[in-house]
């Protein structure tokens, strides 16, 4: 069946821009995660959902970062005003349930110029 | 502080050479320890989840093993196609399942 599904696949902007990341999760899955992979470093988690409600958002780095989920499906990672710091790929997973394990999309790979 | 230290950071094989890569854990209660394969532009794939200490799991020519401060991956006369980063995640008992800290990977090349 079909996968996470993430878009764009890369995205360029200008540093001080706002970018929106979207994530489609493999239907049914009530779970969804947003994960951070910058260059050399593992994999950093920013926020999880359940459902449309986001219990553990701790992993975020600043209040330019914010996510929303609707409909329980899709889900929307927003950075304001980004910074070359912000550079890395942004995965997204999602689970069947809170008790089970992720599957991760491809991810978008972000370049702040 | 929950932690995942993985070694070698690289590994090269030969086709057939089996090896094991190492994954030690800091983890204020384990809830669940996971390995994933991630492939070059890809997402990690789900590979494994360890629960408890003694526990092993095998799928083809991979079998992981846990105890209560590290795990392995033995790698059974690996073939070029198992080439891939292999990384390791801990989940506690204070979180959601998926709430993992990472590894930074081990980089696996399998020459033919």
């Amino acid at each position: 069946g079909a996968g996470v599904s993430q878009s764009p696949s890369n995205k360029v902007t200008e540093k001080g821009k706002d970018v929106e990341l979207r994530c489609d999760p493999i239907s049914g899955h009530t779970a969804l995660y947003w994960y951070r992979q910058s260059l050399g470093q593992g994999l950093e988690f920013l926020i999880y959902f359940q459902g449309n409600s986001a219990p553990d958002k701790s992993g975020l780095p600043s209040d330019r970062f914010s996510a929303e989920r609707t409909g329980g499906s899709v889900s929307t990672l927003t950075i304001q005003r980004t910074q070359q710091e912000d550079s890395a790929v942004y995965l997204c997973a999602s689970s069947f349930d809170y008790n089970s394990p992720l599957h991760f999309g491809n991810g978008t790979r972000l370049t702040v110029t | 502080e929950d932690q995942v230290t993985q070694s070698p950071e690289a590994l090269r094989l030969q086709e057939g050479e089996s090896s094991s890569l190492n994954c030690s854990y800091t983890v204020s209660g384990l809830r669940g320890l996971f390995w994933y394969r991630q492939d070059p532009g890809k997402g990690p794939e789900f590979l494994f989840t360890l629960y408890s200490a003694g526990e092993e799991k095998e799928k083809e020519r991979l079998k992981a093993t846990l105890t209560k401060k590290e795990s392995f991956l033995h790698i059974t006369a690996p073939k070029p196609e198992d080439s891939a980063t292999y990384l390791c995640a801990v989940s506690n008992r204070g979180s959601t399942l998926g709430r993992l800290y990472f590894g930074r990977g081990t980089q696996l090349t399998v020459w033919p």
